[in-house]
C-alpha cells in the first residue's frame, strides 16, 4: 500500500500570501496524484489531478507539482474562500486508492 | 450535470447491517466506474470500494473486505453498498464518487452511526 504523507498538519497563512502545502508518497506514484478542497460541512472538491491538471472551473491561482514521490499544492493570493482543509490522493497503485491525511490552511 | 444523491444512512447497532444507495443522473450511467469513499467524523478521507461500469469488477479497502460489498443497477442508475457485520470504527459519512481514479463529482454523503 502507497502511504500518503501530507506537512504541515495547520498552516497559517495571511490573506493574500503565497501557501505551499507538500505531499509524500511512501513510492513513486508517476504523476497520478490528485488534490481536494474540503471545506467545513461540504464535499471535497477535486482541484488538480495528473499532479498538475488543474479540474473544470478551478482558478489559476491554484496551482500542483512535483512528481514521483514529492509533490506540492501552491495556492498564490490565498482568498478568504480557500481556507479549508486540502487532501492529496494517489491513484497509480490501487488497490487501494489512498488519501493523505490533509493539510488544514488557517488564517494567520 | 453530474448529480448523485445517497440515501439509506442510519443508527445500526454493531454487527448489523444496513444498505446506502446513490442515485445518479446527468451522465451515462453504464459507462463509469463508480466508487464510494468516506469520512470519519472530524477524520480524513478513506477510500472504501470501487466498481467497473459492467459491474463486473469490484475493488475493496482491506478494511471492509468480506464484510462490505458494492453493487449496481444500470437499469436504474444506482450505485448501493452492503454493510455488514458493521463496527463502531465504520461509522461516517459515506460519499458516492464519480469515476474510479480520482473524483471529480460528489454526492452529499449519507450518515452511517454504528453504535448500541
Amino acid at each position: 500500500e502507497t502511504v500518503m504523507t501530507q506537512s504541515p498538519a495547520t498552516l497559517s497563512v495571511s490573506p493574500g500570501e503565497r501557501a505551499t502545502l507538500s505531499c509524500r508518497a511512501s513510492q513513486s506514484v508517476s504523476n497520478n496524484l490528485a488534490w481536494y478542497q474540503q471545506k467545513p460541512g461540504q464535499t471535497p472538491r477535486l482541484l488538480i489531478y495528473g499532479a498538475s491538471t488543474r479540474a473544470t472551473g478551478i482558478p489559476a491561482r491554484f496551482s500542483g507539482s512535483g512528481s514521483g514521490t514529492e509533490f506540492t499544492l501552491t495556492i498564490n493570493g490565498l482568498q478568504s474562500e480557500d481556507f479549508a482543509v486540502y487532501y492529496c490522493q494517489q491513484y497509480n497503485d490501487w488497490p487501494p486508492l489512498t488519501f493523505g491525511g490533509g493539510t488544514k490552511v488557517e488564517i494567520k | 450535470e453530474v448529480q448523485l444523491l445517497e440515501s439509506g444512512g442510519d443508527l445500526v447497532q454493531p454487527g448489523g447491517s444496513l444498505r446506502v444507495s446513490c442515485e445518479a443522473s446527468g451522465f451515462i450511467f453504464s459507462s463509469y466506474a463508480m466508487s464510494w469513499v468516506r469520512q470519519a467524523p472530524g477524520k480524513g478521507l478513506e477510500w472504501v470500494s470501487s466498481i467497473s461500469g459492467s459491474a463486473n469488477r469490484t475493488y475493496y479497502a482491506d478494511s471492509v473486505k468480506g464484510r462490505f460489498t458494492i453493487s449496481r443497477d444500470n437499469s436504474k442508475n444506482t450505485l448501493y453498498l452492503q454493510l455488514n457485520s458493521l463496527r463502531a470504527e465504520d461509522t461516517a459519512i459515506y460519499y458516492c464518487a464519480y469515476r474510479l481514479y480520482y473524483y471529480d463529482f460528489w454526492g452529499q454523503g449519507t450518515l452511517v452511526t454504528v453504535s448500541s
